[in-house]
């Protein structure tokens, strides 16, 4: 059974620019978490979506947003990109909410 | 505040040594307590779950305790093995309505031959 997919698994991006990130859910799973992960604050929760629905959200400005898909695919897009957004971008499937999360591999995003 | 905090923040043992690897959390109101690996690059992989009525879960060499009255989970491992160098991150899970989930910033171990 196929895991997580996020893509694309590395990206460079100039400061203003806006980026789009993918995740494919484990097939059957409805709920798609995303996380932000720096070396010095840990994971840091951005949304949750289920069932195209966003269900929760942490504490991120509005250029951060997401969606989901009837097909329970996820994007995340970061508009006016800074500095401080350079991070592993992580996302999580599971059948039911917040519970027995696969992680995928991640986006390595870097803005200069 | 609800929070997690792990010790020690890094460690290096011998290959074939144990080790224990320490959380406290304050979470309330208390769901769950989980442990998870992460090797350099990739993402969190999922080692035990315990509820508050469980006080001891094994997966494989790694053995996860909670105490629900001291707020304290420890993962303990056996017989390291090279691949077990990664983070581990222990996450404790709120029970409210949004299931929020409290992450720690993990202890970094490196296990040297």
């Amino acid at each position: 059974k196929a895991g997580v997919t996020q893509t694309p698994r590395y990206l460079i991006k100039t400061r203003g620019q806006q980026v789009t990130l993918s995740c494919s859910p484990i097939s059957g799973h409805r709920s798609v978490s995303w996380y932000q992960q720096t070396p010095g604050q840990g994971l840091q929760f951005l949304f949750e979506y289920f069932s195209e629905t966003q269900r929760n959200k942490g504490n991120f400005p509005g250029r951060f947003s997401g969606r989901q898909f009837s097909n329970s695919r996820s994007e995340m897009n970061v508009s006016t990109l800074e500095l401080g957004d350079s991070a592993l971008y992580l996302c999580a499937s599971s059948l039911k909410s917040n519970y027995g999360y696969t992680f995928g591999s991640g986006t390595r995003l870097t803005v200069v | 505040k609800n929070q997690v905090e792990q010790s020690p923040q890094s460690l290096i043992i011998l290959e074939g040594k144990n080790c224990t690897l320490q959380c406290n959390y304050t979470v309330s109101p208390f769901s769950n307590l989980r442990w998870y690996k992460q090797d350099t690059g990739r993402g969190p992989v999922s080692l035990t779950i315990m509820t508050f009525s469980e006080n001891t879960k094994s997966n494989g060499r790694y053995t996860a305790t909670l105490d629900a009255d001291t707020k304290q989970s420890s993962l303990h491992i056996t017989a390291s093995q090279l691949s077990d160098s990664a983070s581990y991150i222990c996450v404790a899970a709120n029970a409210g309505n949004n299931r929020k989930l409290i992450w720690g910033l993990g202890t970094s171990l490196a296990v040297n031959p």
